[in-house]
Formats: C-alpha cells, sequence, structure tokens
C-alpha cells in the first residue's frame, strides 16, 4: 500500500528560523513522483517542487531546499530563514505512474511568528 | 504557468438540494482533471479521476450517485453534489493536467470550492 506520513503537525517558529518538515513515504513502485505544495490561508495549493523516484539530487530554490533520501524513504522540506509570508499549510505528495493517484500527507501547518 | 478556475469560490445551499461546481483550465487543454475534497484541518482526499470523453473513475467509497463528474470537454469538467446534506459539507478542490499517462505530470489546482449545506 501507497502512503505519505508527515508526523509534524503543527510547527510554529520566530521569524528567521530555520525550519524543516518532514515527509516519509512508502510505495512499492519503483517509478514515483514526490511533491510538495504550499496552501496558505486562502486554500488554493501552491506547487513547489515535483521529484522522480530516479533523481535522488537535492534542490534548493532561494529560501527553499529539499532533501531526497530513497534509503530512509524520505522528501524533507527546509525553509531557510523563514518568514511570516511562509506560514500555510504544507503538503508533501507520493504520485505513482500508471495509476495516476496522488497520495497526500496529512499536512504539516507552520505558524511563523513575528 | 497553467491556471485552473473554479466556480463558485463558496456556495450555501439548503439540504436536499444540488450543486454544481466547474472546474476549468484557462490556458491549457487538460485531458485529465481530477476532484478532491477537505474537510477542515485535513487532507486532500482523492474523489475521482476525469479523463475527457469518458467516465470518471471514482475512489473507494465515493458515491456515484451522490458526486456526478461531468468531463466534457478539455478545459471543463463539473462536479454536482446532488441532494446535499450537512455532511456534504466541504472543500471541493480540482485539479488538471497537461498530459494523460504517467505520475510525472504536475497537478495544477483550482482555488477550491468551500460548499456549506444547512
Amino acid at each position: 500500500a501507497q502512503k505519505v506520513t508527515q508526523a509534524q503537525t503543527e510547527i510554529s517558529v520566530v521569524e528567521k528560523e530555520d525550519v524543516t518538515l518532514d515527509c516519509v513515504y512508502e510505495t512499492r513502485d519503483t517509478t514515483y513522483y514526490l511533491f510538495w505544495y504550499k496552501q496558505p490561508p486562502s486554500g488554493e495549493l501552491v506547487f513547489l517542487i515535483r521529484r522522480n523516484s530516479f533523481d535522488e539530487q537535492n534542490e534548493i530554490s532561494g529560501r527553499y531546499s529539499w532533501n531526497f533520501q530513497k534509503s530512509t524513504s524520505s522528501f524533507n522540506f527546509t525553509i531557510t530563514a523563514s518568514q511570516v509570508v511562509d506560514s500555510a499549510v504544507y503538503f508533501c505528495a507520493l504520485t505513482l505512474t500508471g495509476g495516476f493517484k496522488t497520495i497526500f500527507g496529512a499536512g504539516t501547518r507552520l505558524f511563523v511568528k513575528a | 504557468g497553467a491556471v485552473v478556475s473554479q466556480h463558485p469560490s463558496w456556495v450555501i445551499c439548503k439540504s436536499g438540494t444540488s450543486v454544481k461546481i466547474e472546474c476549468r483550465s484557462l490556458d491549457f487543454q487538460a485531458t485529465t482533471m481530477f476532484w478532491y475534497r477537505q474537510f477542515p484541518k485535513q487532507s486532500l482526499m482523492l474523489m475521482a479521476t476525469s479523463n475527457e470523453g469518458s467516465k470518471a473513475t471514482y475512489e473507494q467509497g465515493v458515491e456515484k450517485d451522490k458526486f456526478l463528474i461531468n468531463h466534457a470537454s478539455l478545459t471543463l469538467s463539473t462536479l454536482t453534489v446532488t441532494s446535499a446534506h450537512p455532511e456534504d459539507s466541504s472543500f471541493y478542490i480540482c485539479s488538471a493536467t497537461l498530459n494523460r499517462g504517467n505520475g510525472a505530470d504536475t497537478q495544477y489546482f483550482g482555488p477550491g470550492t468551500r460548499l456549506t449545506v444547512l
């Protein structure tokens, strides 16, 4: 069975702190895709990153970085120097090839205080 | 980037009425659209996958006759909640992909529709 676990329900940090959101996934497929989405209070999901199972290179985009480790089935997301605008719910998701189905984690609610 | 719209953004209706929600891909043709439901402070749950010109594929536990999905064109899919009841109150989100056939396709999400059934 496929599963995405985001163990952190809520995280609260002070502005400028670094914060890492954890994501652990389960699948027996060898080809799959992992995503991170941001859902601000407005409700609309914003795509952040897509990573395929064969590409374990870490990625950095501005203050955002992602650490993909197949050995531990983890795809963690770090925000450096957090800002109040980063406050949102962040979802990690797993999509399998062929079936198209995307499984979302429970989400991590991030509060960044000024 | 690809833009997906939903209409209406919110709706309040009486129990027993039907509500139609539209999902449109504005600047691309979406061969596949997805409908999700999200209860407060919970994750997104896939309800159904809709391919243009064919019947939707519903997830286990989702009533086909309750949640009617029509994907009539490459830019429009509709979800009709028939005989809505208070327990159907939720945030309904659609997404669309550019291609069909593999999980690499990024899903572009609509802004969501908040349904409240009184």
